[in-house]
């Protein structure tokens, strides 16, 4: 399974876009990228998911470049509610490859 | 459906006593997948069933922890003689998956294990 490396926290303000990269060298071929979101003392939930160049959602936009080493994460105008940890997974969940390994993902903390 | 339920949502134990709990995934889903979190960490991988096949177990799961999902629907983890160590989240999660299909995991709301 391919590792992911993602930035341990960020801050940002209301109002603002924000950005998570994931760096997922080692990807295969059959690998997708997921991106899942965790409130405190709930299950994680599935934001987005992709395998290249750009897909959007009402929530998030995930960016994937050709070589696919990485990934970014996008979430517009954020709000105090997305505060949360967002952890980056790769796999080919459909296929032999179906555990989904999570990080410790990147703590998100929204100010006012 | 409501989505993936689990029960119960917390349980305080005195260490050497047996739990289990019990987690129903979403009605047509076949994968099921069982996760620990302590504080601080992310979710981490215990093990999963394809219906009602059991298919890998994590080498860091004891053998205290026993995991079943006798008709393929509901499952249950147990784990015996309780440390102080095993207090954490436990997640349930499933998926429906299959060849060429990548289909996002719906996760429960978790046991909560306490082991005094």
């Amino acid at each position: 399974l391919a590792k992911t490396t993602q930035p341990i926290s960020m801050d940002s303000y209301e109002g603002q876009e924000v950005n998570i990269t994931c760096s997922h060298n080692n990807i295969a071929t059959n690998d997708y990228i997921t991106w899942y979101q965790q409130f405190p003392s709930q299950g994680p939930r599935f934001i987005i998911q992709g395998y290249k160049t750009k897909v959007t959602n009402e929530v998030a936009s995930l960016f994937i470049p050709a070589d696919r080493k990485s990934s970014t994460l996008s979430l517009p105008r954020v709000s105090l509610s997305d505060t949360a940890v967002y952890y980056c997974l790769v796999g080919d969940y459909g296929g032999a490859t179906n555990k989904l390994i999570f990080g410790t993902g990147t703590l998100l903390a929204v100010q006012p | 459906d409501t989505g993936v339920s689990q029960d119960p949502r917390h349980k305080i134990t005195k260490r050497g006593q047996n739990v289990t709990f019990r987690c129903d995934p979403i009605s047509e889903h076949n994968r099921l997948y069982w996760y620990r979190q302590t504080l601080g960490q992310g979710p981490e991988f215990l093990t999963y069933f394809q219906n009602e096949a059991q298919l890998e177990k994590s080498r860091l799961l004891s053998d205290r922890f026993s995991a079943e999902r006798p008709k393929g629907s509901f499952s249950t983890l147990e784990i015996q003689r309780t440390e102080q160590g095993d207090s954490a989240m436990y997640l349930c999660a499933s998926s429906l998956a299959g060849a060429g299909r990548n289909t996002e995991a719906f996760f429960g709301q978790g046991t909560r294990l306490t082991v005094v």
